[in-house]
């Protein structure tokens, strides 16, 4: 079956240091994967969305990388921030089918001060 | 421009009971999603609407059902309640239903008693 996988233990990392979340999957096939962001009792929100014909992305602090070979994807956050504190959930869009997007379960960064 | 809008925000019920929630999308956007979030599941997708017709709809009962208005309004309804439910209900726009970012609501967070 499919399966989406995020590391469910919190990532604990100290102010200014790089933050790399992982996202693996099997059985899947996406045409493209987003990461979000959640914070506590809020709906979650956009960061990034890479294509698969794309090895990388970048937008500001955040990197986002997509190996459809390992079928995985890094989202690294640099210089981060205690503000970076959050939930992070990455999404995949199946290619070739409804596009609606199946999320991991996400993983939680705290960022020491 | 205005956000995703979900009503109520908070909602406390009974086993048995029924329940319907309420999400206006962005302006412009006629694709509507549902989801349940919950911390044992991570986000489940419900269904998806488009120009009033449902096109995807997840592995839910059927006592989950929607429905989407000429003005791209969409209301969710479970009926019979189990405890179970309780849950974040999530709700997401996008223009179409053709992949791209979701833009979310703030949910509505019920609770089952």
């Amino acid at each position: 079956s499919q399966k989406i996988e995020q590391n469910s233990e919190a990532l604990n990392i100290q102010e200014g240091k790089t933050a790399t979340l992982t996202c693996n999957y099997t059985n899947y096939s996406p045409a493209y994967l987003q990461w979000y962001r959640q914070d506590p009792g809020r709906g979650p929100v956009f960061l990034l969305l890479i294509r698969e014909n794309e090895k990388e992305k970048r937008k500001e602090r955040l990197k986002v990388t997509f190996d459809t070979t390992l079928k995985q994807s890094l989202f690294h956050i640099t210089a981060s921030q205690p503000a970076d504190s959050a939930t992070y959930l990455c999404a995949l869009g199946a290619s070739g089918g409804s596009y609606i997007p199946t999320f991991g379960r996400g993983t939680s960064l705290i960022v020491h001060p | 421009k205005a956000g995703v809008t979900q009503t109520p925000r908070y909602l406390i019920k009974t086993r048995g009971q029924q329940v319907t929630l309420s999400c206006s999308p962005i302006s412009g956007h006629r694709s509507v999603s549902w989801y349940q979030q919950t911390p044992g599941q991570g986000l489940q997708f419900l269904f998806e609407y488009f120009s009033e017709t449902q096109r995807n709809k997840g592995n839910f009962p059927g006592r989950f059902s929607g429905r989407q208005f000429s003005n791209s309004r969409s209301e969710m309804n479970v009926s019979t309640l189990e405890l179970g439910d309780s849950a974040l209900y999530l709700c997401a726009s996008r223009p179409g239903p053709g992949g791209g970012e979701l833009f979310f609501g703030e949910g509505s967070r019920l609770t089952v008693l």
